[in-house]
């Protein structure tokens, strides 16, 4: 089945350290997203791909960095430099056409120790 | 810049009711697609439905439709004979070609009552 995987669903991070969030994705999308999700500011962009080797910032880049070598997969490294890294991360994959629906991953809910 | 807003945080029908749940859009772009995603208590993100900027004709799927009004940047959602099951949090989301951003609101939680 064609569909969007997002590994761990938990994760825990020491202050300090980088982990990385692994998004992989069967659906031969060209879009790729990251976003991050906290209670009451919906989802907000932190990294966007529209093609390999090629991504954007989005409105919350700081701190955070990506990697898109191959079509299939689009990790995000949450760094030591990101003061505020407790949240749930979706990250997303869209088709051509700007009518296609962006499908989502199960998420990643990290959590500072 | 594409900003969305969702101006209620939380909304509460009864079931077997109808609830409007309130969007607006800011952008300069002329085509550019509007969506309502559903996220229930599971986190995962699902498509509620969708409207294109040039159609005039408001989308509807099945219980769920929407009142766009393009001039005054407006994309609403109803959702008639409301279910236990449409209790969830529901985003708004808008995407232009030009920029392939995919920009969501805040989202409205709502809940359905007995």
């Amino acid at each position: 089945d064609g569909g969007i995987t997002q590994s761990p669903k938990y994760l825990f991070r020491k202050e300090g350290q980088n982990v990385t969030l692994s998004c992989e994705q069967n659906l031969n999308h060209d879009a790729m997203y990251w976003y991050r999700q906290d209670p009451g500011q919906g989802l907000r962009l932190i990294y966007y791909s529209q093609i390999v080797n090629d991504f954007q910032k989005g409105d919350i880049a700081e701190g955070y960095s990506v990697s898109r070598e191959k079509k299939e997969s689009f990790p995000l490294t949450v760094t030591s430099a990101q003061k505020n890294p407790t949240a749930f991360y979706l990250c997303a994959s869209i088709g051509r056409g700007l009518d296609t629906e962006a499908f989502f991953g199960q998420g990643t809910r990290l959590t500072v120790v | 810049a594409q900003t969305v807003t969702q101006s209620q945080p939380e909304m509460s029908v009864q079931e077997a009711e109808t609830v409007t749940l309130s969007c607006t859009y800011d952008t300069s772009e002329s085509d550019y697609y509007l969506f309502w995603y559903k996220q229930p208590p599971s986190r995962q993100m699902i498509l509620v439905i969708r409207q294109e900027a040039y159609k005039q004709q408001n989308a509807t799927e099945n219980r769920f439709s929407v009142n766009f009004q393009k001039a005054a940047k407006s994309f609403s959602l109803k959702i008639s004979d409301s279910q236990l099951g449409d209790a969830a949090m529901y985003f708004c989301a808008y995407r232009t070609g030009t920029a392939s951003k995919l920009t969501f609101g805040t989202g409205t939680r709502l809940q359905v009552t007995l």
